[in-house]
């Protein structure tokens, strides 16, 4: 089991550009969360994902930030005219269930909006 | 929605000595409580988590515990090493999705 994988694990996009994130679960896991993570704070949901649903996307800016979990391939996280406030680590999880168990992070991708 | 406040910012301890890290959360509707510990540039990792239905938990040198009616849990690390230094954090999940602290820098001096 190769565990939560994220690609790319950095991303440099200049203001104005799309930045597209990818998050494949654990084998067995079809509940896919998004945190993001600021320099030296906290990690903050932004997005909770079933296949083919958003299931909690309280946490998600209303503009320019979207996330999809389609029937097949892993899921996406899209930030779109990108600005450098957004630059962050990009944490995705998965768990088997919802999240009263085990969840377990991928290594994160860092953008950085130059 | 869920609040969850961790102390202290930061923690220093001699090698050896045991650290303890606190976090209350605001939903009695929480069930679920994990730590997590990340080392810089990395993952987080789960190292220990708890359910509403139990008290205490212990696994070798780490344990939490939970007191539900304060509201509150804690991390206990005993015998420090200095591979234990790293950032902490706790979590609450009553459902959807995982609130975290804001996390605790431990440095273990050797």
């Amino acid at each position: 089991n190769a565990g939560v994988m994220q690609n790319p694990r950095h991303l440099v996009r200049r203001r104005g550009q799309e930045a597209r994130l990818r998050c494949s679960p654990m084998k067995g896991h079809s509940h896919v969360y998004w945190y993001r993570q600021l320099p030296e704070e906290g990690l903050k949901f932004m997005v909770y994902l079933q296949k083919e649903n958003i299931i909690d996307e309280s946490g998600m800016p209303k503009e320019r930030f979207s996330a999809e979990f389609p029937k097949e391939g892993p899921s996406i996280l899209r930030i779109q005219q990108v600005v450098r406030g957004d630059s962050a680590a990009y944490f995705c999880a998965s768990s088997r269930q919802v999240m009263n168990t085990e969840a377990f992070f991928g290594q994160g991708t860092r953008l950085t909006v130059v | 929605g869920e609040n969850v406040e961790q102390h202290p910012s930061t923690l220093s301890v001699q090698e050896g000595d045991s650290a303890v890290i606190k976090c209350t959360y605001s939903d009695s509707a929480s069930n679920y409580f994990p730590w997590y510990k990340q080392e810089l540039g990395k993952r987080p990792q789960l190292i220990i988590d708890i359910r509403s239905n139990v008290g205490e938990k212990k696994d070798q040198r780490i344990a939490v515990t939970l007191n539900k009616t304060a509201k509150h849990f804690s991390l206990h690390i005993t015998e420090t090493q200095p591979e234990d230094s790293a950032v902490y954090f706790c979590a609450s999940s009553g459902g959807n999705k995982l609130v975290f602290g804001a996390g605790t820098i431990l440095r273990v001096k050797s």
